[in-house]
């Protein structure tokens, strides 16, 4: 039972313009979601965070959006560069559940120069 | 900076072995993660510790256990390796009661021929 969903395995973006991530999720006591990268041959590195009691947080070029009614957080770059290509996986945690991070499946983003 | 160093990158045993995986990190965090990367799967817990000499099951338990002696190390026994445990091992810590983020290791390849 995949209770994190990235849908799309890959996206292709021109440099410069707006990269748009999704995630969906099923259980309704997630409470913290984060958005990690990860290069080739490196481990995941954290980028950006939000708590259920907000719909929006920014931190520069990254900003992730949460829309609980729909169970559904997307990841925006805004502008894409050619260092940001790699694997985005979403993740998300309940208190209920020892705040344990469960992971999507990731997707890759090329962004072309 | 957080820092979580995982002893191999690579590892090529053979199945029937016994394979140790160690993860050290230096912040003195309380708890620590053992997940494994495999393609369209995304990350999966392992096994996963609040604190020293404590563990915890995680999704996939079977064929593995873990030991905490120490609160800055981690281990992943596989006790008679497998094909199937073929995967990148991907350990991580975090400061209980802090933010719920982890901080991952590079990785360690693992092929069981």
């Amino acid at each position: 039972d995949q209770q994190v969903k990235q849908n799309s395995p890959s996206l292709s973006v021109q440099e410069g313009r707006i990269s748009i991530l999704n995630c969906d999720y099923t259980n309704s006591m997630f409470d913290y979601f984060l958005w990690y990268k990860k290069y080739p041959a490196e481990g995941p590195t954290f980028l950006i965070s939000i708590s259920s009691i907000k719909d929006k947080n920014e931190d520069g070029r990254f900003t992730v959006f949460l829309n609980k009614s729909a169970k559904h957080l997307s990841l925006h770059i805004v502008p894409s560069q050619p260092g940001d290509s790699a694997v985005y996986f979403c993740a998300a945690s309940a208190k209920s559940s020892g705040d344990k991070l469960t992971f999507g499946t990731g997707t890759r983003l090329a962004v072309r120069p | 900076d957080v820092k979580v160093t995982q002893s191999s990158r690579y590892l090529v045993k053979r199945t029937g072995e016994k394979v140790f995986l160690e993860c050290v990190q230096d912040m003195d965090h309380e708890n620590m993660f053992w997940y494994r990367q495999d393609p369209g799967l995304g990350l999966r817990l392992i096994y996963f510790s609040y604190d020293v000499k404590m563990k915890e099951k995680g999704d996939i338990p079977e064929g593995y256990s873990v030991s905490r002696e120490k609160k800055e190390r981690f281990s992943l026994i596989l006790e008679s390796a497998s094909t199937n445990q073929t995967s990148m091992y991907l350990c991580a810590s975090r400061l209980a009661g802090a933010k719920n983020i982890q901080y991952f290791g590079a990785g360690t390849r693992l092929s069981v021929l």
